[in-house]
């Protein structure tokens, strides 16, 4: 089945600096790769995601890169605010036409961000 | 994802009990998910349904059982075979054929007394 490593598990930034979280993915046949933010005691919210082909997605200060041949993604934050602080988790899933497993998402264990203002 | 909702949002069981979690949505979404999440552990897949009278078991199903009687409700009993519960469980949807984004309901947190 998939697999997937998220780095850092905790990443603190100032204010104002970027943040970047890695995540690098184990089948080849992954096609959707979403990011989640999760506040403490909240549920994970969609922010942005992409698709196998496509190797860059902006939203505002929000950006996602994309690289199949090495199986890695990534979620770049730039010019952070105290309320960027949350837990982010990257996922992954399989193209859906091979199997009931397939569609399952593959989650990272998650990314503890703390943006000091 | 305010249409998917979840109760109790805290839950206790004692020793030897069976509890369930409910979940629903009216969002029309084709299949519905569980996952646990632990401090540090992300979100791990307990079953998951993707049409009514079926599901299938992900990766921590023992000690869980579910039902898909109707679509907009996914319920997840928690067995006294589980023997380490204490989580926080959450449920999703998603439309399955026309997106891959699941939306999450708001959770419930299990404690054992």
């Amino acid at each position: 089945g998939e697999n997937v490593e998220q780095h850092p598990s905790t990443l603190s930034v100032q204010e104002g600096d970027s943040a970047v979280i890695k995540c690098t993915y184990s089948d080849s046949a992954s096609n959707y790769f979403p990011w989640y933010k999760q506040e403490l005691g909240k549920r994970p919210q969609l922010i942005i995601d992409i698709r196998s082909n496509v190797g860059e997605k902006k939203d505002q200060r929000i950006a996602v890169t994309l690289n199949k041949t090495a199986k890695h993604f990534s979620l770049h934050i730039t010019e952070t605010q105290p309320e960027d602080s949350a837990v982010y988790f990257c996922a992954a899933r399989g193209p859906g036409n091979s199997g009931a497993g397939s569609y399952q998402l593959t989650f990272g264990k998650g990314t503890k961000l703390s943006v000091i203002p | 994802d305010g249409g998917i909702t979840q109760s109790p949002k805290y839950l206790f069981r004692k020793e030897g009990q069976n509890v369930t979690l409910s979940c629903e949505q009216n969002l029309n979404h084709d299949a519905m998910y569980w996952y646990r999440q632990d401090p540090g552990q992300g979100l791990r897949l307990i079953y998951y349904s993707q049409i009514v009278n079926d599901f299938q078991k992900g990766d921590i199903a023992e000690g869980y059982s579910v039902s898909r009687e109707k679509k907009e409700s996914f319920p997840l009993t928690v067995t006294s075979a589980q023997k380490n519960p204490t989580a926080f469980y959450l449920c999703a949807s998603s439309m399955l054929r026309t997106s891959e984004t699941q939306y999450f309901g708001p959770g419930t947190r299990l404690l054992v007394l």
